[in-house]
């Protein structure tokens, strides 16, 4: 019940183009949903992060939404720059831990 | 201001070895938490601490241990390592480990066991 499913596992976009990573929960109880970019050779950087009861947050050139009846919430980033080329991970929290997806290996072509 | 700092980078031990991973968290933050990140199970939570105490334990053998010093500074320690063991091992700090303030993370401690 504590897992979250993150897909794809991989992405390559062209510059400019817009990324879509999806990610489902079980648990309801999970009260607070951050996306996390990590470059290699560092730690997870929160990018943006969402409360249940809001069903879309945008930032910049990243959204997420979130939709709660069917407990999945995904990140959109528009206009995707080669710089953006990083894993991507969902995660969920209850109770100070942070449940993580697996991981989006997101390539941005110049 | 700072981030939060961990030592050392790298490490290399040897089997049934001991190691001790260090992690000054975020001036003014007191909740620390540790994860371990490999590539086949990927990010998982170890443990969280506040104020010195042990607030929550994720599923991880004994041999995982870790305190947190009245600075907020934390150590972690793994007993008679195992291969398996290796992997990059991540603090985080919070204010007060609530959403809240969410949660930065250092760039972790490379432990390869041998």
């Amino acid at each position: 019940q504590q897992q979250v499913k993150q897909s794809p596992q991989s992405l390559i976009v062209q510059k400019g183009g817009i990324s879509i990573i999806n990610c489902a929960y079980e648990n309801t109880a999970f009260d607070y949903f951050p996306w996390y970019q990590q470059f290699p050779g560092k730690g997870p950087a929160l990018l943006i992060a969402i409360r249940p009861d809001v069903s879309e947050k945008k930032e910049g050139r990243f959204t997420i939404s979130f939709n709660k009846s069917a407990k999945q919430f995904s990140l959109h980033i528009m206009d995707s720059q080669p710089g953006d080329s990083a894993t991507y991970f969902c995660a969920a929290t209850l109770a100070r831990q942070l449940t993580f997806g697996s991981g989006t290996q997101l390539t941005v072509l110049p | 201001k700072a981030g939060v700092t961990q030592t050392p980078r790298y490490l290399i031990k040897t089997r049934r070895q001991q190691v001790t991973l260090s992690c000054s968290p975020i001036s003014g933050h007191r909740s620390v938490s540790w994860y371990q990140q490999t590539p086949g199970q990927g990010l998982q939570f170890l443990f969280e601490y506040f104020s010195e105490t042990q607030r929550n334990k994720g599923n991880f053998p004994g041999r995982f241990s870790g305190r947190q010093f009245s600075n907020s500074r934390s150590e972690m320690n793994v007993s008679t390592l195992e291969l398996g063991d290796s992997a990059l091992y991540l603090c985080a700090s919070s204010l007060d480990g609530t959403v809240n303030y969410g949660y930065t993370f250092g760039s972790g401690t490379r432990l390869t066991v041998v």
